[in-house]
């Protein structure tokens, strides 16, 4: 069974901020969300995760709702090099890289 | 470039025949993982080896092995090769304890 659920496909302007938003009602308290991409039959490229505090790095910058239910990647200024199947996972901190995936959001940046 | 090697990118063989992918993990990474994406499956978890133990097991098949070897590079066997097994699998590997795993580029397996 699914444990996020994500829109199929969202388009984003070059240079605008890119918010994917991803839904997780049925996280448990010891599950993180995480965040990878794919870029066209590429290996999955981690992004970014967190428990329940906002986190950000040099690549995006993720929003957690104070009941964990949901979460939003924002990816800050796209590029087209952003273009990718963006996917989101929640897993426990023991799974390690035991990671389901599920459909993702392919994310297309448009000049 | 993760720093996680696959070999080889390509491979094409015939319906009953047997391959081994090869994976060599990032540098003091002692996890494994490899995985299967096909086009109606999406991304599935296969295995991990973590120190050359296997410490957990998704959905593979009974005709697919995997080890782990001494020096952390892993091998993925698959045997009776059938059409529906043609894929990209990819292998990925992480520090002890950590989620974040940092993933190869991929073998595309061909079964014809």
């Amino acid at each position: 069974d699914a444990k996020t659920t994500q829109p199929t496909s969202m388009d984003c302007a070059e240079g605008r901020a890119a918010n994917l938003p991803c839904n997780h009602s049925t996280i448990s308290g010891n599950e993180y969300v995480y965040w990878y991409r794919q870029i066209h039959s590429q290996g999955p490229q981690y992004i970014i995760h967190g428990l329940k505090n906002n986190e950000t790095n040099e690549m995006a910058s993720l929003i957690i709702t104070e009941d964990r239910k949901s979460s939003t990647l924002i990816l800050p200024h796209a590029t087209l090099r952003d273009t990718a199947v963006y996917y989101c996972i929640v897993s426990a901190s023991d799974s390690w890289g035991k990671l389901q995936f599920g459909a993702g959001t392919q994310v297309v940046v448009t000049p | 470039d993760s720093g996680v090697t696959q070999t080889p990118k390509h491979l094409i063989t015939a319906t009953g025949q047997r391959v081994t992918l090869r994976c060599s993990p990032r540098s003091g990474d002692l996890s494994v993982y490899w995985y299967q994406q096909s086009l109606d499956q999406g991304l599935q978890f296969l295995i991990q080896y973590y120190n050359g133990e296997e410490r957990a097991k998704g959905n593979i098949l009974e005709r697919f092995s995997a080890q782990q070897f001494p020096d952390l590079h892993s091998e993925l066997n698959l045997s009776s090769l059938e059409l529906g097994d043609s894929a990209l699998y990819f292998c990925a590997s992480s520090v002890v304890g950590k989620t974040e795993a940092f993933f190869g580029q991929g073998t595309r397996l061909t079964v014809v």
